[in-house]
């Protein structure tokens, strides 16, 4: 059974797209965390969301927009698709906010044209 | 300057040998030590942590912290080819993990 899922796994779009990403989490967690990891490995913390409330906002550009539905789910809405916006981005979630211990989703592949 | 310092490697070792890893960070009040691995094209896992100075060791894995040199550790004995990953350390800061860049180990058979 798996903890955290995100889908689509691969997304190729053109520049200008919007697009969406899905997370799920079966681990009964109340927080969960969008994360960037570019093309040098680099991991960065983007959103955190505690109990469907945005917890923690980095320095994204305003086309991100995380939505919580309920706990168990975060989605990630991306407007206006820039080059700079390919990576791979991971769902996680964690028992406590910042908690020590995260689980991550497999990883959403974006490669933008 | 990055809150985690991390050599990104590659760290290339043969079958058997140990592996040295290293952070540094930058701010002494920081409590909370991680290290997460990550296989290619899987999401990190965290594979220890610790909140002290000093050696936490879990089967072939050990590690380290020196908060007086503010640098972390994590030494892998034995090495296998199965422990080829990146391997990145955490630090945790204003209720957030900060990553450092990941090293990526190769264990060669």
């Amino acid at each position: 059974d798996t903890a955290v899922s995100q889908t689509p796994k691969y997304l190729v779009t053109q520049m200008g797209n919007d697009k969406s990403i899905k997370c799920e989490q079966n681990l009964g967690h109340d927080t969960m965390y969008w994360y960037k990891q570019d093309s040098k490995k680099f991991l960065k913390i983007m959103f955190s969301y505690n109990n469907k409330e945005l917890i923690i906002n980095e320095t994204v550009p305003n086309r991100f927009s995380p939505k919580s539905p309920d706990k168990a789910h975060l989605n990630l809405h991306i407007n206006s698709l820039e080059l700079g916006d390919s990576a791979v981005y991971f769902c996680a979630s964690s028992q406590v906010v910042g908690g020590e211990t995260q689980y991550f989703g497999p990883g959403t592949r974006l490669l933008v044209l | 300057q990055k809150e985690v310092e991390q050599d990104p490697g590659p760290l290339s070792v043969p079958e058997g040998a140990i592996v040295s890893l290293n952070c540094t960070y930058s701010n002494s009040a920081f409590q909370y030590f991680m290290w997460y691995r990550q296989y290619s094209r899987k999401g990190p896992e965290l594979l220890m942590y610790t909140y002290s100075s000093g050696n936490k060791e879990d089967g072939r894995f050990t590690a380290q912290v020196d908060k007086s040199s503010k640098y972390i550790s994590l030494f892998i004995r034995d090495s296998q080819p199965s422990d080829s990953a990146t391997y990145l350390c955490a630090i945790k800061s204003w209720g957030k993990l900060q990553f450092g860049a990941g090293t990526q180990v190769v264990v060669t058979p």
